[in-house]
């Protein structure tokens, strides 16, 4: 079965600065990847997508994410934070057409910091 | 609707109680997926609707927990005889297919006193 891993637990980053989140998850073949954003009180909301194609890719409120295959990552990035991105991230990855289950990291609190 | 609705927002039960969340996905969206968010953890997959079956149900953690959907669109999640360990937010999400994008409703937050 698939699992995903987010080693950081809560990151604390100035405003302006920049930020990544880290993400990895174990599967055989290439998953479908995701970010999702929760805010407080919030549902989640998705920031970006991999499913194939150009490995590095663009998302909403300015955020990339890279998938590297030979890492097993997917790394999500943003060059100057805001401070309305204080949120929980979590990554999450399906594994195929036919399996249905997104399986999501623990999550990774940001706080943002003036 | 705009987007998946969840209600009740919050529910407080005693234990031993049964509790009925309930939601309701977006027009058109043929999958559905039930997923609890406990404190600290990520998301834990419970079920998966494609229309009005579930195809796994390995996901609910007892058989206190059920679910079914009507119709194409409503579904509603049971709990039978809550126990603390319950406490949660219980979050729906819909999609047009599978592995399509998910949206997500606010969840109900569930606590069991």
């Amino acid at each position: 079965a698939q699992s995903v891993t987010q080693p950081d637990i809560h990151i604390t980053v100035s405003e302006g600065a920049s930020l990544e989140l880290r993400c990895n998850y174990s599967y055989g073949a290439t998953p479908y990847l995701f970010w999702y954003v929760q805010s407080p009180g919030q549902g989640l909301q998705l920031l970006l997508k991999y499913f194939s194609g150009d490995t590095l890719v663009q998302g909403i409120k300015g955020f990339e994410a890279e998938f590297k295959r030979s890492q097993s990552s997917f790394n999500l990035r943003k060059p100057s934070v805001h401070w309305s991105d204080a949120a929980e991230y979590f990554c999450a990855v399906g594994v195929g057409s036919n399996d249905y289950k997104l399986s999501f990291g623990a999550g990774t609190t940001v706080t943002v910091r003036a | 609707g705009a987007g998946v609705s969840q209600s009740p927002s919050n529910k407080v039960t005693e234990k031993g109680k049964d509790v009925e969340l309930r939601c309701d996905p977006i027009s058109g969206h043929t999958a559905l997926y039930w997923y609890r968010q406990s404190l600290g953890q990520g998301l834990e997959f419970l079920i998966y609707f494609q229309g009005n079956s579930a195809p796994d149900k390995s996901g609910l953690p007892s058989d206190r927990f059920s679910a079914e959907r009507t119709g194409g669109s409503v579904s509603t999640l049971t709990i039978q005889r809550t126990q603390q360990e319950d406490s949660a937010v219980y979050l729906c999400a819909s999609s047009q297919s599978v592995n399509t994008e998910a949206f997500f409703g606010q969840g109900t937050r569930l606590t069991v006193v």
